[in-house]
């Protein structure tokens, strides 16, 4: 079974950079799934920031465009999340999902990191 | 972006049937999915596409629609179903998320 594992730090201060791997375990990245990055806000909204396709393409949520990266390391079937220029707003638990490929519904989710920006 | 509008809560007696909506500010064809969240854990997929049973879903679940307009159906409902159902359009970019509606047990 797959199965997906956040980490990274929990506090992070305003205008530094967010940074989180997703670990997968049980499927290879390079396979058949794209893989996401979502987030959800006190209050429980819940947003889509972008994906990493099983080639390395990326696709982005346009209101981060200028400040998201999403990158990966086959060699260790990992993942990673940046976040740039990051302000109290971004303060949320971050996800990471398997992402169907063209259907893009998510069905397999991380356990999700609890990142708070505090100075 | 595409707008899912749900309703914010909703409370139903163990064994009754319910039905959750989820209104999109623009057509999604068949490219809606439903999540169910509880406290502390991730989101779960039931339902993808509209209509299509996740695996290991409990068949007490079903959703239907298509367009703007769409459903998720418990029946019955049971003591467990208590937590936040989201709805996901994946039909227009960016995907988005309906603000969820909380199924509380009476």
């Amino acid at each position: 079974e797959i199965q997906l594992q956040e980490s990274g730090p929990g506090l992070v201060k305003p205008s530094q950079s967010l940074s989180l791997t997703c670990s997968v375990t049980g499927y290879t990245i390079t396979s058949g799934y794209d893989w996401s990055w979502i987030r959800k806000f006190p209050g429980n909204k819940m947003e889509w920031m972008g994906y990493i396709s099983n080639s390395g393409s990326t696709n982005y949520n346009p209101s981060l465009k200028i400040r998201i990266s999403i990158t990966r390391d086959t060699s260790k079937n990992q993942f990673f999340l940046q976040l740039n220029s990051v302000t109290t707003e971004d303060t949320a638990t971050y996800y990471c999902a398997s992402t169907t490929v063209v259907t893009d519904y998510f069905d397999y989710w991380g356990q999700g990191v609890m990142v708070t920006v505090s100075s | 972006d595409t707008v899912l509008t749900q309703s914010p809560a909703l409370a139903v007696s163990p064994g009754e049937r319910v039905s959750i909506s989820c209104r999109a500010s623009e057509g999604v064809n068949s490219y809606m999915h439903w999540y169910q969240q509880k406290p502390g854990q991730q989101p779960k997929l039931l339902i993808y596409k509209a209509s299509n049973l996740a695996s290991g879903v409990p068949a007490r679940f079903s959703g239907s629609g298509s367009g703007t307009d769409f459903t998720l159906t418990i029946d019955p409902v049971e003591a467990d179903d208590t937590a936040t159902y989201f709805c996901q359009q994946s039909w227009n970019d960016p995907y988005t998320f309906g603000a969820g509606t909380k199924l509380e047990l009476k």
